[in-house]
């Protein structure tokens, strides 16, 4: 079965950088794309990034550009999230999201478990 | 501010209906698929409703979705204490480039 697990969150301060990784197994990598989304403490949902099955492309939140890079490695497959100059508003669970549909299918459908960073001084 | 509007909450009794509301505009629910999301707090959310109306292997059809122009509908037959979590809908938005939420309605079963 479909199974996502990100890795990488933990405590860092304000200006410090993070990589967030998902580890992916029960099906072809390389056929599907990638969400990045992430929650903040009683929050709702907000889009972070996506890229395509191939990485051909991504796409980023206007409000975070600038500041993180999606990446996937379909040798490996992991999807990564590198995040740079974090904020305090930046604290959230980080969820990485399948997209439901082969090759260009755009829904997020199945999800990880989540890994929370914390930006605190 | 989401760009796309949801109830912040709705309620209903159990073996009731409940409609949730989602409005966007013509550049995300209006040209693109729906789908919606339940979530427990303190899980990941999990896909309930994709392409406006279908429901993944294992989703009861007591779950609904429709779409009508630049607004869309999750329903729920037969209200359970169980359903008692947050919903939220997205779709891609093409003005955007960005996929888009809403910012997720509270269900209570009263």
């Amino acid at each position: 079965q479909v199974l996502l697990v990100e890795s990488g969150g933990g405590v860092v301060q304000p200006g410090e950088s993070l990589r967030l990784s998902c580890a992916a197994s029960g099906f072809i990598f390389s056929s599907y794309g990638f969400h990045w989304v992430r929650q903040a403490p009683g929050k709702g949902l907000e889009w972070v990034a996506f890229v395509r099955y191939d990485g051909s492309s991504e796409y980023y939140a206007d409000s975070l550009k600038g500041r993180i890079t999606i990446s996937r490695d379909n040798s490996k497959n992991r999807l990564y999230l590198q995040m740079s100059s974090l904020r305090l508003e930046d604290t959230a669970v980080y969820y990485c999201a399948k997209a439901r549909s082969i090759w260009n299918g755009l829904a997020p459908g199945d999800w990880g478990q989540g890994t929370l960073v914390t930006v605190s001084s | 501010q989401s760009v796309l509007t949801q109830p912040p909450s709705v309620s209903a009794a159990p073996g009731q209906r409940v409609t949730i509301s989602c409005s966007g505009g013509s550049s995300n629910i209006g040209n693109n698929f729906v789908s919606w999301y339940r979530q427990v707090p303190g899980t990941p959310p999990k896909l309930l409703i994709y392409d406006n109306n279908k429901r993944p292997s294992g989703i009861p059809d007591r779950f609904s979705g429709s779409k009508s122009g630049t607004s869309a509908t999750l329903g729920i037959n037969g209200l359970l204490t169980g359903d008692e979590a947050d919903y939220h809908c997205g779709a891609w938005d093409s003005s955007l480039s960005a996929w888009v939420f809403g910012g997720g309605t509270k269900l209570t079963v009263l």
